[in-house]
């Protein structure tokens, strides 16, 4: 069974500039989370999604941050204008909703670089 | 709201020994789950051990071992019989709650060298 598939594994930008990143859930997981590590500093939810539908989005930082989850399938987290703060790594996890205790699977994460 | 604390920003331990890596949580719901991720040097967060906050027991998984202390709010990782392959970032991950419906709250992660 694939794991949760990140895409770009890295990405350089330029201040400005829009950058968008997919993440392919675990097929049949319907909660997908995202996640943000700025350098060297914790691990922040960015929000969550409940098949399509956004369950949480309290932790976005900015409307600069868009995330979709087209058909409750993939999703993308859209930056644009992204800015220099916005460099880290960027996790996408699922679950299933019925769970042993709803144990998150993550992806290998896409790291991003706003120059 | 929900915190996690990770003292140690970086830890040394000689193969075949044990290490314990620290975390401590505060949350007022009685309901809630403890986790611990490995991040290798490869990114990807790989799950390792769970302790629901009505365990009695503490978890444990192989070489991993969580040594949780309600009172103190304390769920510490134990990993025994230390490999150059446990080198790695750490971190400490909390849920309210009991489904797959919650996000987690993470510490900020201890770095783990595993020296031979």
């Amino acid at each position: 069974e694939a794991g949760v598939t990140q895409f770009p594994s890295h990405s350089v930008i330029e201040k400005g500039q829009t950058v968008t990143l997919r993440c392919d859930p675990i097929s049949g997981h319907d909660n997908l989370y995202w996640y943000r590590r700025v350098m060297g500093k914790e691990i922040k939810f960015l929000l969550h999604f409940v098949k399509e539908s956004k369950q949480d989005e309290s932790g976005m930082p900015n409307n600069r941050f868009l995330a979709e989850r087209t058909g409750g399938t993939y999703s993308t987290l859209k930056v644009q204008p992204a800015e220099l703060e916005d460099s880290g790594v960027y996790f996408c996890a699922s679950s299933q909703v019925s769970g042993v205790h709803g144990e998150l699977f993550f992806g290998e994460g896409s790291r991003l670089t706003v120059l | 709201a929900q915190k996690i604390t990770q003292t140690q920003p970086g830890m040394f331990v000689q193969e075949k020994e044990a290490v314990t890596l620290d975390c401590t949580y505060d949350t007022s719901d009685q309901s809630y789950g403890l986790f611990w991720y490995k991040q290798p040097s490869s990114g990807e967060m790989i799950f390792l051990i769970y302790q629901g906050s009505y365990d009695e027991q503490n978890a444990t998984e192989g070489r991993y071992s969580l040594n949780f202390q309600k009172a103190r709010k304390s769920a510490n990782l134990v990993i025994s019989a230390s490999q150059l392959g446990d080198s790695a970032m750490y971190f400490c991950a909390m849920r309210v709650g009991w489904t797959g419906r919650r996000a987690l709250t993470f510490g900020s992660g201890t770095r783990l060298q595993v020296q031979p």
